[in-house]
């Protein structure tokens, strides 16, 4: 089993509609948790770090399930820029230290 | 504020030849330092990660090494490149081991 693994979609989504995935992750004492954007050809950029409590930037919420070591991304009111793959990011264990594992990404398309 | 800069952005190498791909970050001291290689629609596999000048753990036992000659610099080498070693490779540096990775603009390399 992967340590951390992502539908890899294609999620064909309009614009203007909401569009969730998940990242189920295996390793029980990671504490931290990303979410990163990739766009085409380019470097994984931050969008978001994701909480315990859940948190919120804008049109993006991230959510944190520990009992099913499982984080969740939602994109309301999609625009045609949030075309991308997104991947999610599971920091270390103080056993694993600096090792981060990275999914293999979820890829969105917004369609007009 | 912290900037991250890899180079060269693209390498075309023939198999059995030599590799250095470098890395520096500037406006931080002492970064967690990391080399990751992305294959062609698949995951970040990380390579190499470093806590301090001179200290390198590796991940992947294969034909690549990593220095950190200064504070802020990291090298990626080979002696000989095999066709495998085609893929994105990305620098990334954190402020501690558990903290959010930046990513460099990444080397995109193609061992023919």
């Amino acid at each position: 089993r992967k340590e951390v693994e992502q539908d890899p979609g294609p999620f064909n989504v309009p614009e203007g509609a909401t569009v969730a995935f998940n990242c189920t992750y295996s390793n029980s004492a990671s504490q931290s948790f990303f979410w990163y954007r990739q766009d085409c050809r380019k470097e994984p950029k931050l969008l978001m770090s994701v909480y315990s409590s859940g948190n919120e930037d804008g049109r993006f919420t991230a959510q944190l399930n520990r009992a099913s070591q499982y984080i969740s991304l939602l994109i309301r009111d999609s625009k045609l820029s949030d075309s991308a793959t997104y991947l999610c990011a599971v920091g270390p264990s103080t056993d694993s230290w600096g090792k981060f594992q990275f999914g293999a990404g979820t890829q969105v398309v917004v369609t007009p | 504020s912290q900037t991250i800069h890899q180079w060269p952005a693209t390498l075309v190498q023939p198999v059995g030849s030599p590799l250095s791909l470098e890395c520096t970050v500037e406006g931080t001291s002492n970064p967690n330092l990391y080399w990751y290689r992305q294959a062609a629609g698949r995951g970040l596999q990380l390579l190499f990660y470093s806590v301090g000048i001179g200290q390198i753990s590796s991940e992947v036992p294969q034909n690549l090494s990593a220095s950190r000659p200064q504070d802020r610099q990291f090298i990626l080498s080979s002696k000989k490149l095999l066709l495998s070693d085609s893929g994105f490779y990305l620098c990334a540096w954190s402020p501690t081991p558990t903290e959010t990775q930046y990513f460099g603009p990444g080397t995109r390399l193609l061992v023919l």
